[in-house]
């Protein structure tokens, strides 16, 4: 069965910028939207962006100057960046696989980032 | 893009049956059938229950259902298991390859 993986750093300093990476395993890349969704602390969900396998993205209009999202088809693998972040960006921040629609499932662990200096 | 409305919480005994709601607009939940509900258990990832409106993934137990109803949509618990006690968050297609979430909900089982 599919698993999504998140990895990155834990600690990022305010105006740095934010990297993680989705690794998927137990199944193909191709033919879904694969997407980052983040929750701060004692908050809710907030999608943040999705990536179809052919390389078509979208992203959260609040954060679409910010957010850049990549995928690895060889690696079986999709990434995050998040630029100029503040402590606003602190957040687990989890990977998903899902369709237009939403239907996500499944999801990664989740990886707690802080953004402090 | 503004987040779905829930309920902030919601509660019900055993046995019981409760609804949680999540209001959007014609421009999300109103304009597609594309509405999805998950569970999120105290530090655990979410889970997803029901998408497109009404329809279960294998694996839910059948006391879950969705509907909805103009910009409302609507997951009901029936006979409230004290498992069931989570956070749960609605999801709505809104457009232009966008996705909106709702605060979410705490379910407490009494």
């Amino acid at each position: 069965q599919v698993q999504l993986q998140e990895s990155g750093p834990g600690l990022v300093k305010p105006s740095e910028t934010l990297s993680l990476t989705c690794t998927v395993s137990g199944g193909s890349i191709d033919n879904y939207y694969w997407t980052w969704i983040r929750q701060p602390p004692g908050k809710g969900l907030e999608w943040i962006a999705y990536m179809y396998y052919t390389g078509s993205t979208n992203s959260n209009p609040s954060l679409k100057s910010r957010v850049t999202i990549s995928i690895d088809t060889s690696k079986n693998q999709f990434s995050l960046k998040l630029t100029s972040v503040t402590a606003a960006d602190t957040a687990v921040y989890y990977c998903a696989r899902g369709n237009i629609g939403g239907l996500l499932t499944p999801w990664g662990q989740g990886t707690l980032v802080t953004v402090s200096s | 893009q503004s987040a779905l409305t829930q309920p902030r919480s919601v509660s019900g005994s055993p046995g019981q049956s409760v609804t949680i709601s999540c209001t959007g607009t014609s421009s999300d939940v109103g304009g597609y059938n594309f509405v999805s509900w998950y569970q999120q258990h105290p530090g655990k990832a979410p889970k997803l229950m029901i998408y497109d409106v009404t329809k279960r993934p294998s694996g839910v137990p059948d006391h879950f259902s969705g509907s909805k109803s103009g910009n409302t949509a609507s997951l009901t618990i029936s006979g409230l298991q004290a498992e069931d006690e989570a956070d749960y968050y609605c999801c709505s297609y809104a457009g232009s390859y966008t996705l909106v979430f709702g605060g979410g909900t705490k379910l407490t089982v009494l």
